[in-house]
């Protein structure tokens, strides 16, 4: 069962314009929502998270919105570059038991073009 | 550079065979979590460590163990080989259960099997 929905699948703008990725979850039991960023080859490394108890979280370009009732969160990347051209994963934690875990995404191919 | 370190960085094995992926987690980090990523299948949790005990399993294969030694390093052994084990294999560490849910990726081990 997928308990992250993520959309869209790939993602095509122009330099400058505004990226925006989708997630949805099911879980209330979730607690943490973080942003994970990977290029080619490498490992995802966070960008951004926010707890629930927030609506909005902003770093530089990067902002995610969290809609609470809605179950719903989404990154948003202003004034786009050719460097954020990367995968994007949304997550999801919580507490199982003694432990914590992430739950990822689908991901999201962005492409910013010149 | 997150600090987590894996090797090694690429294997080519036949199946059948048997192979060792090897991770040695950030500083202080006492946490180690294992994932699969293959192209259909996004970011797939195999298993939790926490200071040497196994903490969680998530889609972990019956040929496929880990475990965490006293110096915190993990390794996660893969047997039986089969073409459809043919993924990246990433490691991620964090501090611990109770704080902060960040999960630092290590640069994975291409694993092929032919």
């Amino acid at each position: 069962q997928q308990q992250v929905k993520q959309s869209p699948q790939s993602l095509i703008v122009q330099k400058g314009g505004i990226s925006i990725i989708n997630c949805a979850y099911e879980n209330t039991a979730f607690d943490y929502f973080p942003w994970y960023q990977q290029f080619p080859g490498k490992g995802p490394a966070l960008l951004i998270a926010i707890r629930p108890d927030v609506s909005e979280k902003k770093e530089g370009r990067f902002t995610i919105s969290f809609n609470k009732s809605a179950k719903q969160f989404s990154l948003h990347i202003m004034d786009s570059q050719p460097g954020d051209s990367a995968t994007y994963f949304c997550a999801a934690s919580d507490r199982s038991g003694s432990a914590r875990q992430l739950t990822f995404g689908s991901g999201t191919q962005l492409t910013v073009l010149p | 550079d997150s600090g987590v370190t894996q090797t090694p960085k690429h294997l080519i094995t036949a199946t059948g065979q048997r192979v060792t992926l090897r991770c040695s987690p950030r500083s202080g980090d006492l946490s180690v979590y294992w994932y699969q990523q293959s192209l259909d299948q996004g970011l797939q949790f195999l298993i939790q460590y926490y200071n040497g005990e196994e903490r969680a399993k998530g889609n972990i294969l019956e040929r496929f163990s880990a475990q965490q030694f006293p110096d915190l390093h993990s390794e996660l052994n893969l047997s039986s080989l089969e073409l459809g084990d043919s993924a990246l294999y990433f490691c991620a560490s964090s501090e611990g259960l109770a704080g902060v849910p960040t999960q630092y990726f290590g640069p994975g081990t291409r694993l092929t099997v032919l």
